[in-house]
């Protein structure tokens, strides 16, 4: 089982609906959880990054997690054409130390005209 | 002014050869990682440092020596380089990234291409 699961995509969706990008984690004492934006041929810029059980709002970013479930998502309301990039979703976790931060392979987002 | 800047963006160099790669990060973070990017995009941790003391070290070739003379730098040298160490190669440090963020700041990369 790999530590950090994401769907590969591509996800499609229409300009301005919700993009809804779904990470399953593994390890289970898991404790601050991110996502991450790469735009292709560029660096992995943070978005946002939730700690706590819930809900946590930046802008038109949403993201949710659920430890119970070890299930963390990240949504995008009126998604717009520069939303278009891979979202990769990160996790530090118990095991490691260092704030050792493990990817997933993340997921191609893109938002059509 | 660039928070965490890597240096090459780019090299291009013959299998056999030896090569660094520096980063610098001006952001006052105590901790630096290297990780190295797949064709396949996947980002792996390589190594990390805090405050100049190696705290992580995957499994990676011995190949591979990174060197922090100080906080704010870490470095990658390959030795013997190999057609398999052809990647995107991105240094980060780990602190507050702005008003409210927590996480990783990542360098622009270095694509290597070893042919």
């Amino acid at each position: 089982q790999k530590e950090v699961e994401q769907n590969s995509g591509p996800l499609s969706v229409p300009e301005g609906a919700i993009a809804s990008l779904n990470c399953t984690y593994s390890d289970r004492g898991s404790q601050s959880f991110f996502w991450y934006r790469q735009y292709s041929g560029k660096s992995p810029e943070l978005i946002m990054f939730i700690y706590s059980n819930g809900d946590k709002e930046d802008g038109r970013f949403i993201a949710q997690l659920n430890k119970a479930s070890q299930y963390v998502s990240l949504l995008i309301r009126d998604s717009q054409p520069s939303d278009s990039a891979t979202y990769l979703c990160a996790v530090i976790g118990l095991t490691g130390g260092g704030n050792k931060l493990t990817f997933g392979t993340g997921t191609q987002l893109k938002v059509e005209l | 002014d660039t928070a965490v800047s890597q240096t090459p963006k780019y090299l291009v160099t013959q299998m056999g050869n030896d090569k660094s790669i520096k980063c610098e990060q001006n952001l006052g973070h105590d901790t630096m990682y290297w990780y190295k990017q797949d064709s396949k995009k996947f980002l792996k941790i390589m190594f990390s440092y805090n405050n100049k003391e190696l705290i992580i070290n995957e499994t990676v070739p011995n190949r591979f020596s990174p060197k922090s003379p100080d906080k704010a730098h870490l470095n990658l040298h390959i030795n013997s380089l190999e057609l398999g160490d052809s990647a995107v190669y991105f240094c980060a440090s780990y602190g507050l990234t702005g008003t409210a963020n927590y996480g990783y700041t990542f360098g622009s990369g270095t694509r290597l291409t070893v042919v």
